[in-house]
């Protein structure tokens, strides 16, 4: 089992929708998580990152961590097809030095 | 401002060459990544550098190289190409304890 379980897609909204993207992880030592906005023939970009349990939200963008289940949440509202991309949930431990690790993305398109 | 920038864009290898992809980052940051992003695979560490003077393997070592020439530039080198290290490569660069890594434009490479 990878550390980090992500479903790849594609997931496929109409301009306006709801979107839900999720990851599952294994190791209960990630305290940082993030996600990550990778638009075509492009490096990742952060979008959003929590640490520890809860929520945050930004504008249109909700993140949301479930420390006890081992999962998180991206909520998009109110999709655009500027929104279409791929979203890579990321964590780390808290240690003195941890590196990213990385779920295998899931490809969003918002069709008008 | 460029972030960071990753030479060359794209590249075509045959079995059995040699090559180095460079990176460099002008924001002054103590670590550096090398990332290959494969369709399905998500993004894999193949060597990091935590601070100048210091290297180590990720998850996806072998085959590849490393120098940390001084704290602006990280290079990776494959010795002898291989169709299995035809993939995109992203170089990272991210302060120690922080949230957010700056990926660059990524190398195209094809090994034939």
């Amino acid at each position: 089992q990878k550390e980090v379980e992500q479903d790849p897609g594609p997931l496929s909204v109409p301009e306006g929708a709801i979107v839900s993207l999720n990851c599952t992880y294994s190791n209960s030592a990630f305290q940082y998580f993030m996600w990550y906005r990778q638009y075509s023939r492009k490096g990742p970009e952060l979008l959003m990152y929590t640490y520890s349990s809860g929520n945050k939200e930004d504008g249109r963008f909700t993140a949301q961590v479930d420390k006890s289940s081992k999962y998180i949440s991206l909520f998009i509202r109110d999709s655009q097809p500027s929104d279409s991309a791929t979203y890579l949930c990321a964590m780390r431990a808290n240690s003195g030095y941890s590196t990213l690790t990385f779920g295998k993305g899931t490809m969003l398109l918002v069709s008008p | 401002n460029a972030g960071v920038t990753q030479t060359p864009k794209f590249q075509v290898l045959k079995t059995g060459q040699s090559m180095t992809l460079q990176c460099a980052q002008d924001m002054n940051h103590n670590s550096m990544y090398w990332y290959r992003q494969d369709p399905g695979m998500g993004l894999r560490l193949i060597y990091y550098s935590a601070s100048e003077g210091t290297t180590d393997k990720g998850e996806v070592p072998n085959g590849y190289n490393v120098s940390r020439l001084n704290k602006r530039e990280f290079s990776l080198r494959l010795e002898s190409a291989a169709p299995s290290q035809t993939s995109v490569y992203f170089c990272a660069a991210q302060q120690v304890r922080d949230t957010e890594a700056f990926f660059g434009q990524g190398t195209r490479l094809t090994v034939v």
